[in-house]
């Protein structure tokens, strides 16, 4: 089975410039988190999906944050303008809404912001 | 708030040797105990979990000893082999929920 897809891999771009990453869940799983990844504050919740539906966003840094999940097997994470602070790694997890599931990750994407 | 705190940050064991990570928790709801390992490029990937209704459970050389009175669970990691070194997270989720809460994550090396 094809794990959680993310794209693209590696992002390097200017500051200021708009910037989207891709997730595709694993089929049937209809929970779908985003995380950001540093090594000063480690694993932070961004925001996840119940059904398609933004949940919870308190992890959500800024405005300039967005993130949309039009269908069950799509997700994005935006970041408008971009800054040099948000270069991390970011990761997308799914999960299936069963009791005592976990969570699966997608490889990441490692965002530099220039 | 750190709802799950993990210590120590960083490990090195020597190869042979046992790898002992520890967590605590505070909120009793919490019912779903899994660790992930995550590699150098890689995102985390569930290791082994456990349920508070058991005190331990093993799967191979892993091993996770859960003490629901003092809400704390360890991972024990037996014979540790340099291809153990990664870094290990714990994690902890409430019945019903679907948010996972994350510790701070212990980097392993194992030295040969």
């Amino acid at each position: 089975d094809a794990g959680v897809i993310q794209s693209p891999r590696h992002e390097v771009t200017e500051m200021g410039q708009e910037v989207t990453l891709r997730c595709k869940p694993i089929s049937g799983h209809n929970s779908l988190f985003w995380y950001r990844q540093t090594m000063m504050r480690g694993l932070e919740l961004l925001i996840y999906f119940n059904n398609n539906v933004p949940i919870d966003d308190s992890g959500m840094p800024e405005d300039r944050f967005s993130a949309k999940m039009p269908n069950a097997s799509f997700s994005t994470l935006k970041i408008q303008p971009s800054e040099p602070r948000d270069s991390a790694v970011y990761f997308c997890a799914s999960r299936s809404r069963q009791s005592n599931q976990p969570q699966h990750f997608g490889d990441g994407t490692r965002l530099s912001i220039l | 708030q750190q709802q799950v705190k993990q210590s120590p940050q960083s490990l090195i064991v020597q190869k042979g040797g046992i790898s002992i990570i520890n967590c605590a928790y505070e909120n009793t709801a919490f019912d779903y105990f899994p660790w992930y390992q995550q590699f150098p490029g890689k995102g985390p990937a569930l290791l082994i979990a456990i349920r508070p209704d058991v005190s331990e459970k093993k799967e191979g050389r892993f091993t996770i000893s859960f003490n629901k009175s003092a809400k704390q669970f360890s991972l024990h990691i037996m014979d540790s082999q340099p291809g153990d070194s990664a870094t290990y997270f714990c994690a902890a989720s409430m019945i019903g929920g679907n948010q996972f809460y994350f510790g701070t994550g212990t980097s392993l090396t194992v030295i040969p």
